[in-house]
């Protein structure tokens, strides 16, 4: 079946840097991709959005960089607080949405 | 505005008890619903998923069960659970097809 990874597990940042969370999607035929938080014991919290004609959309303190020719997408959080710290994952869709298992952040006061 | 929701939070059952954990959406009409299971350090697999009233589509064969009696329900049961069926449970909505999915805050069961 079609996958969705993330190449780092963990990310440590200090407070105020900026975060960089990487994902790879499997098929070049997705559309649609969103980037989720995910806090402990809670569901997945919607952050952003892109779809598929366009490479680069932006929402308060998080930008989301599309690049088709590699298949990924990486979720870029400035001016990192530690309310950001989170599980955050990418969901790519194709007919359904397929899951990353996700990256941890902590962020050091 | 929408907004979901899910109880229990969480639940703890014996093995070969039944379950049924309940999902209810507000603020929009006809959404499609999903099921997930969430394992730790896995992502999200879906369950069931719904177009409308009645209508329920399984993604994996399982000893589960999912049924949307309203409009806004949407219902995952079991007859009789097995320690496999542990895990963290989500509900979904979303408005149409490739649209973003929103989450409920899930239930935690431990099957003993």
């Amino acid at each position: 079946g079609e996958s969705v990874g993330l190449h780092l597990p963990t990310l440590s940042v200090q407070e105020g840097d900026n975060s960089i969370i990487n994902c790879a999607y499997s098929n070049s035929a997705s559309d649609y991709f969103i980037w989720y938080k995910q806090e402990s014991g809670k569901g997945p919290q919607f952050i952003i959005d892109i779809r598929s004609n366009m490479d680069k959309r932006q929402g308060q303190r998080v930008t989301v960089l599309l690049n088709k020719t590699v298949k990924h997408l990486s979720l870029q959080i400035a001016a990192t607080q530690p309310g950001d710290s989170a599980v955050y994952f990418c969901a790519e869709n194709f007919n359904k949405f397929y899951f990353g298992s996700g990256t941890k952040l902590n962020v050091k006061p | 505005s929408q907004t979901i929701h899910q109880w229990p939070a969480t639940l703890v059952q014996p093995v070969g008890s039944p379950l049924s954990l309940e999902c209810t959406v507000e603020g929009t009409s006809n959404p499609n619903l999903y099921w997930y299971r969430q394992a730790a350090g896995r992502g999200l697999q879906l369950l069931f998923y719904s177009v409308g009233i009645g209508q329920i589509s399984s993604e994996v064969p399982q000893n589960l069960s999912a049924s949307r009696p309203q409009d806004r329900q949407f219902i995952l049961s079991s007859k009789k659970l097995l320690l496999s069926d542990s895990g963290f449970y989500l509900c979904a909505w979303e408005d149409g097809f490739n649209q973003p999915q929103h989450f409920g805050d899930g239930t935690r069961l431990s099957i003993l």
